[in-house]
């Protein structure tokens, strides 16, 4: 297994535009989890999926952004209507619901968003 | 509500020294804290992963304590070399999601 992957790896768009991202668990993890982190700060949570539902969502997560993860495999993240403010690290994080509660999250190289 | 606070933000030290980074948590229901490494412009690089009924995680230099009552936790490195510098990051586990500190940018000097 190759670990958490996710693409694109940098994004560049202009304010208003929608982006997609992408994120690919390590396959046996129930588990799903985004983050988004800006310079020079720790990451935030944004929502998190067991299997297909998502089960939480952070108040950070506007009405502008959704995420999806179909058939409880890979997630994506759309952002709508693409603001300034929205430029940062999205990362993506899988684990499992395993049954020794560690609760360990392996973390993707993450996807670089800049707003222009 | 959960905040977690890492000091100092950041700290360079010639190469050979030992040190020790800090983090601190205001609830001490968590289920584990991780310590991580990033690199500039990257992702995040798990450490060490201890468990709330855990003291301690040791993994070559790296040793990570846990202070549930105190709400503290620290990662010692010990003999640090140039390629340790990046930041280190603390994130506490509380059921789905990882609440994070700020950071400690470690420079260590040759």
């Amino acid at each position: 297994d190759t670990g958490v992957s996710q693409d694109p790896r940098h994004k560049i768009t202009k304010r208003g535009q929608n982006v997609t991202f992408r994120c690919d668990p390590i396959s046996e993890h129930n588990r799903l989890y985004w983050y988004r982190q800006t310079l020079g700060q720790g990451p935030e949570f944004l929502t998190y999926f067991q299997n297909e539902a998502q089960l939480e969502k952070s108040r950070l997560l506007s009405d502008r952004f959704s995420a999806e993860r179909p058939k409880g495999s890979f997630s994506t993240l759309e952002i709508q209507r693409t603001e300034q403010g929205d430029s940062a690290m999205y990362l993506c994080a899988s684990s499992l619901l395993p049954a020794d509660s560690s609760y360990e999250q392996y973390f993707g190289p993450g996807t670089r968003l800049t707003v222009t | 509500k959960q905040e977690v606070t890492q000091i100092p933000a950041a700290l360079s030290v010639p190469e050979g020294e030992n040190l020790v980074l800090n983090c601190s948590f205001t609830d001490s229901a968590i289920y584990n804290l991780q310590w991580f490494r990033q690199d500039p412009g990257k992702g995040l690089t798990s450490l060490l992963l201890i468990q709330s009924s855990q003291r301690e995680q040791t993994s070559g230099r790296l040793n990570a304590s846990l202070d549930k009552s105190s709400g503290r936790s620290t990662l010692y490195i010990a003999a640090s070399q140039p390629g340790d510098s990046a930041t280190y990051l603390c994130a506490v586990g509380r059921n789905y999601q990882l609440i994070w500190g700020a950071g400690t940018k470690l420079i260590i000097k040759p």
